[in-house]
């Protein structure tokens, strides 16, 4: 079947820090992979994604890899900031319509 | 415009009312989705319509009735909720089986049942 699993939080980090987020997943044949971010009171919003082995996905400082060969789709930032201060949620979508969400991290950074 | 719409933003209603949610998107998704959000928790899926038909109900209680009148358009209807039903609903959309696309979320409709 298809499942993700995603590093328990919270995540307290000081500002200019260095954010990892791990994230592995099990599917069968070759899904999409997704991080999704959501803000205190919103709902979620893409954050970056990746549709094939070796793909790097980007935006706002944020990267991620598909690793076929470890299943794996950690999410780094290099520099974070306290407006990134959210509830991180890795996701995978096979055939069909379902997305699979890993249970979230969140994540707190302080000044 | 990749934006999904949700009304009404809050919503409290008693175990007796009948209320409905609102949804809708104008970027041509023939996929769309409920989800129910409890607190520090992920998005738990509870209906996907494809091609405006249900295709997926993830055993949901009848007092959530789903409906999508068209393309752009999905309701989502009340009726006897319970206290435990107050969360946060998420509608989204998405290009239908096609493995690449990713959801667009809304906003939400925080529903408190009292």
């Amino acid at each position: 079947g298809n499942s993700v699993t995603q590093m328990e939080g919270p995540v307290t980090l000081s500002e200019e820090a260095f954010l990892t987020i791990n994230c592995t997943y099990t599917a069968t044949g070759y899904p999409s992979l997704f991080w999704y971010v959501q803000y205190p009171g919103e709902g979620l919003q893409l954050l970056l994604k990746a549709t094939k082995a070796d793909d790097k996905g980007s935006n706002k400082g944020f990267e991620a890899t598909y690793r076929k060969e470890t299943t794996s789709f950690h999410l780094e930032k290099g520099s974070v900031q306290v407006s990134d201060s959210a509830v991180y949620f890795c996701a995978l979508r096979n055939t069909g319509n379902q997305f699979y969400f890993g249970t979230g991290t969140s994540l707190t950074v302080i000044p | 415009d990749t934006e999904v719409t949700q009304t009404p933003k809050h919503l409290v209603m008693g175990m007796t009312n009948k209320k409905s949610l609102k949804c809708e998107q104008h970027m041509g998704h023939r996929a769309m989705y409920w989800y129910k959000q409890k607190a520090k928790k992920p998005p738990e899926l509870m209906f996907v319509y494809s091609y405006e038909k249900l295709s997926i109900n993830e055993s949901v209680p009848s007092r959530f009735s789903p409906e999508c009148p068209n393309s752009s358009l999905l309701n989502l209807h009340l009726h006897a909720l319970q206290p435990e039903d107050s969360a946060l609903y998420l509608c989204a959309s998405s290009h239908p089986l096609a493995g690449a696309y990713e959801q667009y979320f809304g906003p939400g409709t925080r529903l408190t049942v009292t």
